[in-house]
């Protein structure tokens, strides 16, 4: 059974980057059938995708973050990771990873990682 | 970016009864790429349909999606006390992937 796991600190400092990790368990991100991606949720708020990657590094980033946002891969470990840079107040979310099939949609997430950016 | 507007914001529903979700995008939808998921509190998001009416791995059949264009519907023929929740609706023919503002069914 895959399963997703998101790791990492919980509050960031603002101007800081956060910086969160998606360990998989149950399947192979080397796979060619999927990429892996990123969403966040902020509180009581709906869905924004972040973006995504391939296993051989190809990304894909949502225009509105791109300038700040990093998602690679360490196939070694079967790992991906999200950089978020200058993080502010309304990066505060819920953040998830998932596999996504080639088409686009999310079918597996982990079970999201809160990360507050405060002082 | 394509934006998607679902209506009604709140659905309230008894069990038993049938709901009927809308999702309408501010442009066509490439292949009709639209997937609904559902949200329970404290929970991920999980994937209900995809390419507007294809139900996902092990989603019940009172689950059905339909349309096409701008215009898709969510629709759960013989509502379960499991399926009070929020829906999304997403895209995923064009970058970058937008999700709706959500739907929350409430019990009546």
């Amino acid at each position: 059974q895959l399963q997703l796991q998101e790791s990492g600190p919980g509050l960031v400092k603002p101007s800081e980057t956060l910086s969160l990790t998606c360990t998989v368990s149950g399947g192979s991100i080397s796979s060619t059938n999927y990429y892996w991606g990123w969403i966040r949720q902020p509180p009581k708020k709906g869905l924004e995708w972040i973006g995504s990657m391939y296993y051989s590094g190809t990304t894909f980033y949502n225009p509105s973050l791109k300038s700040r946002v990093t998602i690679s891969v360490d196939t070694s470990k079967n790992q991906f990771s999200l950089k978020l840079r200058s993080v502010t107040a309304a990066d505060t979310a819920v953040y998830y990873c998932g596999r996504e099939d080639l088409t686009g949609t999310t079918g597996y997430w982990g079970q999201g990682t809160l990360v507050t950016v405060s002082s | 970016e394509i934006v998607l507007t679902q209506s009604p914001g709140t659905l309230s529903l008894s069990p038993g009864e049938r709901a009927t979700l809308s999702c309408r995008a501010s442009q066509s939808i490439r292949s009709s790429y639209l997937a609904w998921y559902q949200q329970k509190p404290g929970q991920a998001p999980r994937l209900l349909i995809y390419g507007a009416s294809s139900r996902a791995t092990g989603i019940p059949d009172r689950f059905s999606g339909s349309g096409s264009g701008t215009d898709f519907t969510l629709t759960i023929s013989r509502l379960e006390p499991e399926d009070f929740a929020v829906y999304y609706c997403q895209q995923y023919g064009s970058s970058p992937k937008t999700f709706g503002q959500g739907t929350k069914l409430e019990i009546k």
